[in-house]
């Protein structure tokens, strides 16, 4: 079964731009959107990016996202303490009958 | 404003069942989809189904070989995922999260998503 692969950690300081990344195949980020989530701890997902750089409303524009061939990144400037999470890649795999495949998510640490 | 308010944890025994509710509330409920999401400790998000809640047609993840039934009651507004043949590794936080289209489960997006539902599977 196909999954998105990302870096298990990221840091960076505050004001800082920090970008995360994932890696898929063909099947999923190849041919399909990426949606990114921020998990805060002990809280449930929420939507960061959709349709690869899309933000919904209430999303600060400090967070952008981008994909190219069968990889998609997530991009944070001006970094803030609050930015503090663990962030989720997730795409459509076509593969089989077809499924959703998250990321291992990268826990990012404002230093 | 939309909320989606899930069912309280469930300790239950292996080879039992497990029923998860998922009720919605500031927006037309037959008017989008509802997705289950798993998060085992440790482990990544892991996806088990979608269903249309207008119509009630359903798709699921293979990798619960049939182990998995989400259904909707659109007078109470509430979604439920049913998991049966539980085991150990069955272990987790289960999540709703609305999609937005009602027919391209594979184009859609998890927003917003429940507070989580632990279910705890020991003997």
């Amino acid at each position: 079964q196909s999954v998105l692969t990302q870096a298990p950690s990221a840091s960076g300081t505050p004001g800082q731009r920090v970008t995360i990344s994932c890696s898929g195949s063909s099947s999923n980020i190849g041919s399909n959107t990426v949606n990114w989530y921020q998990q805060l701890p002990g809280t449930a997902p929420k939507l960061l990016i959709y349709s690869n750089n899309q933000r919904p409303s209430g999303v600060p524009d400090r967070f952008s996202g981008s994909k190219s061939g069968t990889s998609a990144s997530l991009a944070i400037s001006g970094l803030q303490s609050e930015d503090e999470a663990d962030y989720y890649c997730a795409a459509w795999d076509d593969s089989l009958n077809g499924l959703w495949v998250f990321g291992g998510g990268t826990k990012l640490t404002v230093l | 404003q939309v909320q989606l308010v899930q069912s309280g944890p469930e300790v239950t025994k292996p080879g039992a069942s497990v029923k998860v509710s998922c009720k919605a509330s500031g927006y037309t409920f037959t008017s989008y989809a509802m997705h289950w999401v798993r998060q085992a400790p440790g482990q990544r998000l892991e996806w088990m189904g979608w269903i249309n809640v207008g119509n009630g047609n359903t798709k699921y993840s293979q990798n619960f070989q049939g182990r998995v039934t989400i259904t909707r009651d659109t007078s109470a507004s509430t979604a439920y995922m049913e998991l049966s043949g539980l085991r150990s590794e069955d272990t987790a936080v289960y999540f709703c999260a609305r999609g937005w289209f009602t027919n391209a489960w594979y184009e859609d997006w998890f927003d917003p998503w429940g507070q989580g539902a632990l279910v705890t599977v020991s003997s």
